[in-house]
């Protein structure tokens, strides 16, 4: 079965920082461009950053470049996020996401979700 | 406020067909696919139509992914009580506003 699993959210203060892990199992992870997606309380959905499989490629929102690094080990099937200078904006849920495209990935068609790991950000 | 533009509510009664409308720009719907996304409450959301009109496997042929131009919609045919639920629409975004914006969201009462 192909799953994603989050953790390392938690409650920081404006400033700090917090490190995301998502690991995958079920499926090739090396071969598929992983992104991650939050959702601030009782709103939609913001597309954050982006990494292709190999690890060559990055994309990110402008709301979270220069603060926010997407990284990947492929040896442990984890991909993370390293999330710096958080503010009171970033909280959400931080969900993890598996590209739908083998190889290079489309970055915006994510097949499979892990369940999200809730990050707050308040003094 | 969103790159792409949704409703912010939709609803229809049990068996009745439903769309709900995207609206975009040359830079995103328009030279881009476009996926769509449903999320029950709760629940992480889950990939219902990409690359504009193709389902995943799993997804009901009730759902259907439609593009023209810069707009695109997702048109819900046999509507279920469990179709309740918030939709959001997804594209690639060529400009400043990118790389990948998604819609507000429309949340889909069922009467």
């Amino acid at each position: 079965e192909v799953q994603l699993l989050e953790s390392g959210g938690g409650l920081v203060q404006p400033g700090g920082s917090l490190r995301l892990s998502c690991v995958a199992s079920g499926f090739t992870f090396s071969n598929y461009a992983m992104s991650w997606v939050r959702q601030a309380p009782g709103k939609g959905l913001e597309w954050v950053s982006g990494l292709s499989g190999g690890g060559g490629t990055t994309y990110n929102a402008d709301s979270v470049k220069g603060r926010f690094t997407i990284s990947r080990d492929n040896a442990k099937n984890t991909l993370y996020l390293q999330m710096n200078s958080l503010r009171a904006e970033d909280t959400a849920v931080y969900y993890c996401a598996k590209d739908t495209d083998w190889g290079s990935g489309s970055y915006v068609g994510l097949d499979v979700w892990g369940q999200g790991t809730t990050v707050a950000v308040s003094s | 406020q969103s790159v792409l533009t949704q409703a912010p509510s939709a609803s229809g009664t049990p068996g009745q067909r439903v769309t709900i409308s995207c609206s975009g720009s040359s830079s995103n719907i328009g030279s881009n696919y476009v996926y769509w996304y449903q999320q029950l409450p709760g629940t992480a959301p889950k990939l219902l139509i990409y690359r504009n009109n193709q389902r995943p496997s799993g997804v009901p042929d009730r759902f259907s992914g439609f593009k023209s131009g810069t707009s695109a919609s997702l048109a819900i045919s046999g509507l279920r009580s469990e179709d309740e639920a918030d939709y959001y629409c997804a594209a690639w975004d060529d400009s400043l506003s990118g790389p990948v914006v998604f819609g507000g969201g429309t949340k889909l009462t069922v009467l």
